[in-house]
């Protein structure tokens, strides 16, 4: 059964700090997705990024940063110089086909 | 262009009463899924269309809840006998196609008394 954790339930940063949320992975699929949304306090879910099981070519864009590891199924999501703006719940989720299966979230707080 | 819509956005009902939630996807969007979040917890799976056809209706709880897409755009969530358990956020969700990127709606949120 396909399962996605995310340990970390609530991250407290200051303004400019680096931040790393964890994501790790279960599924028996051969090829698959995975995704992180990120969700602000309005609740709507915005897509952040989409990546095929074949590509583990680390990704860039701006601040943000995934470090995905096959080897150790976990998909990694790093904000660079966080910002106020930045502080939401953070969703990572795995797809095989079409349903996702998303994490618990991770409840990230920027403090100016 | 326009996103996902949902409507209504809020819904108070009383239990046992039936509801219907409202989703119309990004145009162009064939496949359509319905998703359940709790409070504190991420979204869980209920429905997908293609089309007009549940392709995977494997989430849905139970047979009081039913959805339907009879023209393959506009798809409605279906709550019969509502019960205090069903309190929650609705969201609809739509791709290209199967397998391809999810795009959310704002959600209904749902609040059985």
């Amino acid at each position: 059964a396909q399962k996605v954790t995310q340990a970390q339930t609530e991250i407290s940063v200051v303004e400019k700090e680096d931040v790393t949320l964890d994501c790790v992975y279960e599924t028996r699929d051969t090829t698959y997705y995975l995704f992180w949304y990120k969700q602000p306090p309005s609740g709507e879910l915005v897509f952040l990024i989409r990546r095929n099981s074949f590509d583990e070519q680390n990704e860039i864009s701006g601040r943000y940063s995934w470090n995905f590891q096959k080897s150790t199924s976990s998909f990694n999501f790093t904000i660079t110089a966080s910002q106020v703006v930045d502080s939401a719940v953070y969703f990572c989720a795995q797809g095989g086909s079409e349903k996702l299966v998303f994490g618990k979230g991770t409840k990230l707080t920027v403090n100016p | 262009g326009a996103g996902v819509s949902q409507t209504p956005s809020n819904k108070v009902t009383e239990k046992g009463k039936y509801v219907e939630l409202r989703c119309d996807p990004i145009s162009g969007h064939t496949a359509l899924y319905w998703y359940r979040q709790s409070l504190g917890q991420g979204p869980e799976f209920l429905i997908y269309f293609q089309g007009t056809g549940a392709a995977d209706d494997s989430g849905l709880p139970n047979d009081r809840f039913f959805a339907v897409r009879p023209e393959g755009s506009v798809s409605t969530l279906k709550i019969q006998r509502t019960e205090r358990g069903d309190s929650a956020v609705y969201l609809c969700a739509s791709s290209f196609w199967g397998a391809d990127t999810q795009y959310f709606g704002p959600g209904t949120r749902l609040t059985v008394l």
